[in-house]
């Protein structure tokens, strides 16, 4: 089993879905994880922090499920500006990405 | 507020030649990553040091050599240039919590 695996994607949803994405990790010492958005050709920013069992910022809400090793992503009332890659992250010494789920929001 | 800086941010390279990628962060952070990312791709780390003195192959470290004796720099090396290198490399430091910090990338092109 990969150490980060992710919804492989693409998602095309119209502006105003919902739509979400999960992050499955193999690490089960794991304590923290995070979310990250990348635009194209840019570097990867971080969209969410995840240390308990979730968290909420506006429309993005992060979820840990610790029993099933997975992480899911959220997303609300799509924005054209949400289309972007989210990346996620499970911090460990060797720091490796999921190899991202692309989302396309369209009018 | 400088945070990552990596230089330089293009470059194109001859098959054979060799280039320093530089990275250096201010934040004082032990762990330092370089990745690279192919059209389309996910990032897949190639070095990560843990620390001044200490670094440790990644997924595809083949064609590079790191080295670390700084806190703050983490030089990324190629001493052959391939077309198979032609990527987007990043560079990446990470706090104690483990959030990532990402310099704006550097494109390489080898023809």
């Amino acid at each position: 089993r990969k150490e980060v695996e992710q919804d492989p994607g693409p998602f095309n949803v119209p502006e105003g879905a919902t739509v979400a994405f999960n992050c499955t990790y193999s690490n089960s010492a794991s304590q923290s994880f995070f979310w990250y958005r990348q635009d194209c050709r840019k570097e990867p920013k971080l969209l969410m922090s995840v240390y308990s069992s979730g968290n909420e910022d506006g429309r993005f809400t992060a979820q840990l499920n610790r029993a099933s090793q997975y992480i899911s992503l959220l997303i609300r009332d799509s924005k054209l500006s949400d289309s972007a890659t989210y990346l996620c992250v499970v911090p460990h010494n060797d720091m490796r990405f999921g190899a991202g789920t692309r989302l396309t929001v369209k009018p | 507020n400088a945070g990552v800086t990596q230089t330089p941010k293009f470059r194109i390279l001859k098959i054979g030649q060799s280039m320093t990628l530089q990275c250096t962060q201010d934040m004082n952070h032990n762990y330092m990553y370089w990745y690279r990312q192919d059209p389309g791709m996910g990032l897949k780390l190639i070095y990560y040091s843990v620390g001044a003195g200490i670094t440790d192959k990644g997924e595809v470290p083949n064609g590079y050599n790191v080295s670390r004796s700084t806190t703050e720099d983490f030089p990324l090396r190629l001493e052959l240039a391939a077309p198979s290198q032609t990527s987007v490399y990043f560079c990446a430091s990470s706090s104690n919590t483990g959030e990532l910090f990402f310099g704006e990338g550097s494109r390489l092109t080898v023809l």
